[in-house]
C-alpha cells in the first residue's frame, strides 16, 4: 500500500543538528513533490518545506530558510530533512507528505506518514 | 499568526449543518487552490477536500467546500460524533513562495 516512514527524530541540544529521512512505498516516489510539514505540541499544522519530483525546485518557510535542507534520493525512494543550528521553537513532530500531483507548489498533501519527533531542549 | 485566518473553535449536534471559514488573500487563497484537512486526536492530518471543492476517494458527500476571492469555507452537514476533530485549511502563498495553513479550528459536536 502507498506509505510514507519517517524515521531520524530524536532529542537535540539547541545549536545542534539533525537529519530526517521519509521512505516511501507503494507509489512512484519519483513522480512526486514531496513536502514536511510539523506540529509544534498542542499548536497547528505548519508548512516548512517542499521539493519537486525531480529535486530542481525546493521551497522553504521563513522559519527554516538558510537552517533547514530539503533533498530526495529518487534511487532509494528517500526524502531527507538535514535540520541545522536548531532551536527549541523548531521541537515539533515533523510529517513528510506526499503531493496529491507532479507540481512542488501545491498545497493537496493526499498520502501522510506517521510522523517522528524532535525535541531540541538542554 | 497564521497567514490563513480560521476561527478557533466550532461545535454543533449531530445532524446539524456547520460552516468553517478560511480567510485569507490574494497571494494565497485568491491565486491558487485551497485545500481542507481534517486531523483526528493523535493521528495524521488527512486530506478532505482538494482545489476548493473536490473530494478524494472515501471522504463522504457530507463535507463540500467552496472558495470565494479570497476567502473559503467548509461546510459539514448531517454532523456526527465521529466529525469531532481538528480542521485546516491549506493553500500555496505566491508572495511567501510557500505553502500556509490556518491556525486550526477545533470542531466540538455536542
Amino acid at each position: 500500500q502507498v506509505q510514507l516512514v519517517e524515521s531520524g527524530g530524536g532529542v537535540v541540544q539547541p545549536g545542534g543538528s539533525l537529519r530526517l529521512s521519509c521512505a516511501a512505498s507503494g507509489f512512484t516516489f519519483s513522480s512526486y513533490g514531496i513536502h514536511w510539514v510539523r506540529q509544534a505540541p498542542g499548536k497547528g499544522l505548519e508548512w516548512v518545506a517542499v521539493i519537486s519530483y525531480d529535486a530542481n525546485d525546493k521551497y522553504y518557510a521563513d522559519s527554516v530558510k538558510g537552517r533547514f535542507t530539503i533533498s530526495r534520493d529518487n534511487s532509494k525512494n528517500t526524502l531527507y530533512l538535514q535540520m541545522n543550528s536548531l532551536r527549541a521553537e523548531d521541537t515539533a513532530v515533523y510529517y513528510c507528505a506526499k503531493a496529491e500531483r507532479v507540481a512542488a507548489r501545491v498545497l493537496g498533501l493526499d498520502v501522510w506518514g506517521q510522523g517522528t519527533t524532535v525535541t531540541v531542549s538542554s | 499568526q497564521s497567514v490563513l485566518t480560521q476561527p478557533p473553535s466550532a461545535s454543533g449536534t449531530p445532524g446539524q449543518r456547520v460552516t468553517i471559514s478560511c480567510s485569507g488573500r490574494t497571494s494565497n487563497i485568491g491565486s491558487n487552490y485551497v485545500y481542507w484537512y481534517q486531523q483526528l486526536p493523535g493521528t495524521a492530518p488527512k486530506l478532505l477536500i482538494s482545489k476548493n471543492n473536490q473530494r478524494p476517494s472515501g471522504v463522504p458527500d457530507r463535507f463540500s467546500g467552496s472558495k470565494s476571492g479570497s476567502s473559503a469555507s467548509l461546510a459539514i452537514s448531517g454532523l456526527r460524533s465521529e466529525d469531532e476533530a481538528d480542521y485546516y485549511c491549506a493553500a500555496w502563498d505566491d508572495r511567501l513562495s510557500g505553502g500556509v495553513f490556518g491556525g486550526g479550528t477545533k470542531l466540538t459536536v455536542i
